[in-house]
């Protein structure tokens, strides 16, 4: 059975620009939550998607937004890229009311 | 205001011998309580996880126990090995309609020696 999918692994911005980043979850998996890591904040949660809705947000500004397809594939998108941006994004599946996450391998974002 | 809290923030264990992972939460109303191993630019890979109505569970050579009283959480690996070294988050889920969200500890920094 394939793991969660992210792509691009890497990927290298300037500040002002925008990224788009895509996941494919586990087979069956309807929920796909993501996260950003740092190193001066570590794994922090940004939103979660289940049947196409946002059921879950975390305290990240307006310019981070994402969305689910009927095929439960989801995008991410950070708008207005600053430096801070820089992170490890990560994308996680789950069966729905299932406490075990799922993670891809990330998504490697550099802003210069 | 930190939730969960991994107050060793590093671990260094010889091969064979028991690791033994700590975490500390606030919020009683936490459901479940996950570990996870993570190595640097991959993502977590779960180890184990526990319900608040349990008080340990075990896969193999990793046990978890979870203290509710004491609001605090721990992973046994016995016997600990090489390959075991990486980063460990403890994770706690509140469950309901938020099962899909996790907040983490800040890591702890397994290191076994041959």
């Amino acid at each position: 059975k394939a793991g969660v999918t992210q792509t691009p692994r890497y990927l290298i911005k300037t500040r002002g620009q925008q990224v788009t980043l895509s996941c494919s979850p586990i087979s069956g998996h309807r929920s796909v939550s993501w996260y950003q890591q740092t190193p001066g904040q570590g794994l922090q949660f940004l939103f979660e998607y289940f049947s196409e809705t946002q059921r879950n947000k975390g305290n990240f500004p307006g310019r981070f937004s994402g969305r689910q397809f009927s095929n439960s594939r989801s995008e991410m998108n950070v708008s207005t890229l600053e430096l801070g941006d820089s992170a490890l994004y990560l994308c996680a599946s789950s069966r729905d009311r299932d406490e075990k996450l799922f993670f891809g391998s990330g998504t490697q974002l550099s802003v210069l | 205001d930190q939730q969960v809290k991994q107050n060793s923030p590093s671990l260094s264990v010889q091969e064979g011998r028991i690791s033994i992972l700590n975490c500390d939460y606030t919020n009683s109303m936490f459901d479940y309580f996950l570990w996870y191993k993570k190595y640097p630019a991959e993502g977590p890979t779960f180890l184990i996880s526990i319900s608040s109505i349990k008080d340990k569970n075990e896969d193999g050579r990793f046990t978890v126990f979870l203290n509710k009283s004491a609001k605090h959480l721990s992973l046994h690996i016995v016997p600990s090995q090489p390959g075991d070294s990486a980063v460990y988050f403890c994770a706690v889920n509140a469950g309901g309609t938020s099962y899909g969200k996790l907040t983490f500890g800040q890591g702890t920094i397994l290191t076994v020696h041959p």
